[in-house]
């Protein structure tokens, strides 16, 4: 079946461009995470959502950044003013929730490379 | 907060021949799930192994082992026979129960010489 899906792949915007970033999650699964990988460095969480319900949003690092998942499904990742430090590749990972709280792993899409000029 | 530390920024290894990465982290947490994450240069990152802290057993994945060791809070990941596709950015990563966030270490780059 089909796995997480990103788009666009790539990104270049100019400083001061608001973006926006869609997450197609593997269908049927509950939780959807966004993560933000810097150059050379490992992910780091930024926002969780269970359906359509934001969960966790701690990791957002300003209110520049917006996250969205309105029907449970597709979530789109909006960054407002790009600023050159929002430069990296944003990944997003999708898994399903199961009854009896057995460990689900998440499955990681291929990411969205921005670039901020 | 948990952290997770990786301290090879980069690793090489022959052909055929056994690498291991080391991982240590930091948690208050008595229950949680430990991942080793591979990264190709493509950059899809895919699920390698995975180890739930209640089960004493290290877990297996064909030439993927690991070495969890809960006292020392260190998980360190055995790949036995190199293959050149294993060369890719490896990440140990942590998460608290089961929906929760993973938190990543900074990785390390493996390259599998020829």
């Amino acid at each position: 079946g089909a796995g997480v899906s990103q788009s666009p792949r790539y990104k270049v915007a100019k400083r001061g461009q608001d973006v926006a970033l869609r997450c197609d999650p593997i269908s049927g699964h509950v939780s959807l995470f966004w993560y933000q990988q810097a150059l050379g460095q490992g992910p780091e969480f930024l926002t969780y959502f269970q359906n359509e319900a934001q969960l966790d949003k701690s990791g957002l690092p300003s209110d520049r950044f917006f996250a969205e998942r309105p029907e449970g499904s597709v979530s789109t990742l909006k960054i407002q003013r790009t600023q050159q430090e929002d430069s990296a590749v944003y990944l997003c990972a999708s898994s399903p929730i199961r009854a009896g709280g057995s460990l689900e792993t998440q499955y990681f899409g291929p990411g969205t490379r921005l670039l901020v000029l | 907060a948990q952290t997770v530390t990786q301290s090879q920024p980069e690793m090489s290894v022959q052909e055929a021949e056994t690498v291991t990465l080391s991982c240590t982290y930091d948690t208050s947490e008595n229950n949680y799930y430990l991942f080793w994450y591979k990264q190709p240069p493509s950059r899809q990152m895919i699920l390698v192994i995975r180890q739930e802290a209640y089960k004493q057993q290290n877990a297996t994945e064909n030439r993927f082992s690991v070495n969890f060791q809960k006292a020392a809070k260190s998980f360190s990941l055995k790949i036995s026979d190199s293959q050149l596709g294993d060369t890719a950015m490896y990440f140990c990563a942590f998460m608290k129960t089961s929906y929760d966030k993973v938190i990543f270490g900074p990785g390390t780059s493996l390259s599998v010489i020829p």
